[in-house]
């Protein structure tokens, strides 16, 4: 079954740190390119950050840039998202899902919930 | 960037067909994906490319893309079919960019 796990959400405070990971299985990550989408509570589907099945090309939502790094180990079929500078506005659930070959995504991890409060 | 714009909601009778609409600057030229979000679920690929099922979605999900407006169309709605819909796109005109719209809520009468 293809499918993706994503865990390290939690609580933390204002202008703390979190890193996501996210395990991908029943495929070849190294061939795909992954992404992290959150959703605030209450609202829509924001996507956060990008990046290609080698590495090579990295993108990011204006909203993060500066403060989130996305990383991937492809032989430890892992995806993480880097999360420094909280802000209360990052409060939300994060999604991990796998790019398809037209920028749609698909699996879907059940996602890991990030809050920010102090 | 690149903006998309879909009704906060639709309703639509049982066995009837819902259209969701979703508006952006020459969408036409832009390949739609479709998701279907149940509440407190994860989002679920149900259209994508404008029009292609993914395994395991009924016939009854259909979708097109011209102009300004991309539509997902869902015959012969059943309750089942509640649920928050949203259109992305992959925005390359600035920067490289998913771009969600706003959803729209699919209610079931």
């Amino acid at each position: 079954e293809v499918q993706v796990v994503e865990s390290g959400g939690g609580l933390v405070k204002p202008g703390g740190s979190l890193r996501l990971s996210c395990v991908a299985s029943g495929f070849t990550l190294s061939s795909y390119s992954m992404s992290w989408v959150r959703q605030a509570p209450g609202k829509g589907l924001e996507w956060v950050s990008c990046i290609s099945s080698n590495g090579d090309y990295i993108y990011y939502a204006d909203s993060v840039k500066g403060r989130f790094t996305i990383s991937r180990d492809n032989a430890k079929n892992s995806v993480y998202l880097q999360m420094n500078s909280l802000r209360a506005e990052d409060t939300a659930v994060f999604y991990c899902a796998r790019g398809g070959s037209n920028r749609e995504f698909d699996p879907w991890g059940q996602g890991t919930r990030v809050t920010v409060s102090s | 960037s690149y903006v998309l714009t879909q009704p906060p909601s639709v309703s639509v009778a049982p066995g009837q067909t819902a259209i969701i609409t979703c508006g952006g600057n020459n969408i036409g030229s832009k390949r739609v994906h479709w998701y279907q979000q149940e509440p407190g679920q994860a989002p679920l690929l149900v259209l994508y490319a404008d029009r292609d099922r993914p395994s395991g979605i009924p016939e009854r999900f259909s979708g097109s893309n011209s102009g300004n407006t991309a539509t997902l169309t869902i015959s012969r709605v059943e309750a089942g079919d509640e649920s928050d819909y949203y259109c992305q796109v992959w925005d390359t005109s600035s920067d490289h960019a998913g771009v969600f719209g706003g959803g729209t809520k699919l209610t079931v009468l």
